[in-house]
């Protein structure tokens, strides 16, 4: 049974840079037929996708914070990560990892959702 | 972008009711859309996708309907363990979820 599992520094600083591992455990990071994700959650702005690391190295992440994000996949650790730069206090909330599943829809693009997630980590922006 | 409108924010009901929530989308999305439920403290956790399709493991007492603009996630008969807070998502243009419909107890 695949689990995901979050981890990282409950506390970052302004204007530093956020980093989070997911840990994938009983199963393999390099699974071909979905992928993973990030997505967090404030309690002011509720449920925010942040983006997606498919199993071809290609990412899609949510345009309101492209800029600052990049994302990586480490197969010897069986583990994918997320990078937020120059993050402020309105990135504090709870970060989870999940997996996605696609299939092609009746239009252009695919239907995506998230069948497995991790259990999130607060993560907190103050000097 | 997709603007996606859960109604109710929230309700209060008891338990063995009938409980509809719904998902508004502007442009509509076809059957672009997810429901999930979520517990205080916990990730949420898949019910239905692509519209009206049950998850693994989800009880059927939960089903899902709609395409284009109008959505509705139905509970036919509410117990305990569902009260929660439900979203919607949709994957149409980018990725976006609905702000969200919290179930009381009655």
């Amino acid at each position: 049974q695949v689990q995901l599992q979050e981890s990282g520094p409950g506390l970052v600083k302004p204007s530093e840079t956020l980093s989070l591992t997911c840990t994938v455990s009983g199963g393999s990071v390099n699974r071909g037929t979905d992928y993973w994700a990030w997505i967090r959650q404030t309690p002011g702005k509720g449920l925010d996708w942040i983006g997606n690391l498919y199993h071809s190295g290609k990412t899609y992440y949510n345009p309101s914070l492209r800029s600052r994000v990049s994302t990586s996949v480490d197969t010897s650790k069986n583990q994918f990560s997320l990078n937020l730069r120059s993050v402020t206090a309105a990135d504090t909330a709870v970060y989870f990892c999940a997996r996605g599943i696609r299939i092609d829809g009746d239009h252009d693009g695919t239907i995506d959702w998230f069948d497995l997630w991790g259990q999130g980590t607060l993560v907190t922006v103050s000097s | 972008d997709i603007q996606m409108t859960q109604s109710p924010s929230s309700l209060s009901s008891s338990v063995g009711d009938r409980v509809t929530i719904t998902c508004r989308a502007s442009p509509g999305i076809g059957n672009y859309l997810n429901w999930y439920q979520q517990k205080p403290g916990k990730a949420p956790r898949l019910l239905i996708y692509a519209a009206s399709n049950l998850q693994s493991g989800v009880p059927p007492r939960f089903s899902g309907s709609g395409s284009g603009t109008d959505f509705t996630l139905t509970i036919s008969r509410l117990q305990p363990e569902d009260f929660a807070t439900y979203y919607c998502q949709q994957s149409y243009s980018s990725l976006t979820f609905g702000g969200g419909t919290r179930v009381e107890i009655k």
